[in-house]
């Protein structure tokens, strides 16, 4: 088993629908949790940090479930500039022990 | 300002060839991290670096790699006798903060092609 996993997608939907991920992590030691943005052939981007009490960033919501050990990520109204591969990442208590999942491709169509 | 910047951009190498690939990272950040990243999948950790000193090398896959960041700011990273299995893009990333914690800032990678 992966110790960070993300449906690989792609999830294809139509602009202006919501849309939700999630992406599952092993190691209850976990202490920071991410969701990066990549586009075809560029390089990771932060797209928002996510913290225990959950987090909003505009149209996007991140979550966290300590419990269930997972994150995710809420896109609301979503734009065809939303399509992109997201990527979660999970650093654990021993700090350069960071985890990138495989990500979930995201397709807005008009 | 200037971003993370990666070269070369691309590199092909025949089997067994030795390559070097070079990261400049964000002035001032004292955390600088190599991924390797196949196609289709996320990026895998390789090596971290705070300042000069390297912390972490657990994510390097074998003893033919390498990677030094003598003064604490430019970082390369060595393959020695390269390998198919070597061909990914090869991404660096530096952070302001210590370790993970904080935001990465990503350069755009080197592309490996190893014939």
């Amino acid at each position: 088993r992966k110790e960070v996993e993300q449906d690989p997608g792609p999830f294809n939907v139509p602009e202006g629908a919501t849309v939700a991920f999630n992406c599952t992590y092993s190691n209850s030691a976990s202490q920071s949790f991410f969701w990066y943005r990549q586009d075809c052939r560029k390089e990771p981007k932060l797209l928002m940090s996510v913290y225990s009490s959950g987090n909003e960033d505009g149209r996007f919501t991140a979550q966290l479930n300590r419990a269930s050990q997972y994150i995710s990520l809420l896109i609301r109204d979503s734009k065809l500039s939303d399509s992109a591969t997201y990527l979660c990442v999970v650093i654990y208590s021993s700090a350069s022990k960071i985890i990138f999942g495989s990500g979930t491709r995201l397709s807005i169509r008009p | 300002g200037a971003g993370v910047s990666q070269s070369p951009r691309y590199k092909v190498a025949k089997r067994g060839q030795d390559v070097a690939l070079r990261c400049d990272p964000i002035s001032g950040h004292v955390s600088l991290f190599w991924y390797q990243q196949a196609l289709g999948q996320g990026p895998e950790f390789l090596t971290y670096f705070q300042n000069e000193a390297q912390l972490d090398k657990s994510g390097l896959p074998s003893d033919r790699f390498f990677a030094e960041r003598p003064e604490g700011s430019v970082s390369t990273l060595k393959i020695q006798r390269t390998q198919q299995e070597d061909s990914a893009v090869y991404l660096c990333a530096s952070s302001v903060g210590l370790a993970g914690f904080n935001e990465q800032f990503f350069g755009p990678g080197t592309r490996l092609t190893v014939l």
